[in-house]
């Protein structure tokens, strides 16, 4: 069966725009989280939403915000760019919602 | 108290050898502990979990080792070869869909 995908791969936008990122989980699953991955921070949590409804928040800006709709895909949004917010970008998907995260390749942010 | 520790940062290893990964962590309301590798340009993928009703897990060549009261579980990779060479990450979980990981070990595995 078809992994997580997330569109796109690759992106660069400039210090003040905006982004939306995209994650299409595992068919079934119903449980989606997002994750930054920066080489000095590490893996750090976004949020994650189960049908819907955003269950677990990180402690990142207001500027990250995300939503999850009927069809479990998820999309992620970065507004007011800044140059600390380049990063990889990785979408998990789950059918449980606890456990048995799959992650896909990931969006490549980077910001000038 | 959310925090999980991994070591070492790096880990060179030869072919044949058994590398060893080991992760700390304090907040005793996690309950699930999965690894995870990663290869470059690749999002991190689920080798290994456990939880800490059990003090041993194996699949294949990759081995948890959990000790509940230290707090502290380890990956074990017995005959490491060169394609196991890639970033190795171990997790917690006690909320849904929030992973804590550690900061990454990156094995290089010699021929």
């Amino acid at each position: 069966k078809a992994g997580v995908t997330q569109t796109p791969r690759y992106l660069i936008k400039t210090r003040g725009q905006q982004v939306t990122l995209s994650c299409s989980p595992i068919s079934g699953h119903r449980s989606v989280s997002w994750y930054q991955q920066t080489p000095g921070q590490g893996l750090q949590f976004l949020f994650e939403y189960f049908s819907e409804t955003q269950r677990n928040k990180g402690n990142f800006p207001g500027r990250f915000s995300g939503r999850q709709f009927s069809n479990s895909r998820s999309e992620m949004n970065v507004s007011t760019l800044e140059l600390g917010d380049s990063a990889l970008y990785l979408c998990a998907s789950s059918n449980t919602g606890y456990d048995g995260y799959t992650f896909g390749s990931g969006t490549r942010l980077t910001v000038v | 108290q959310q925090q999980v520790k991994q070591s070492p940062q790096s880990l060179i290893v030869q072919k044949g050898g058994i590398s060893i990964i080991n992760c700390a962590y304090e907040n005793t309301a996690f309950d699930y502990f999965p690894w995870y590798q990663q290869f470059p340009g690749k999002g991190p993928a689920l080798l290994i979990a456990i939880r800490p009703d059990v003090s041993e897990k194996k699949e294949g060549r990759f081995t948890i080792s959990f000790n509940k009261s230290a707090k502290q579980f380890s990956l074990h990779i017995m005959d490491s070869q060169p394609g196991d060479s890639a970033t190795y990450f171990c997790a917690a979980n006690n909320q849904g869909g929030k992973l804590i990981f550690g900061q990454g070990t990156e094995l290089s595995v010699k021929p």
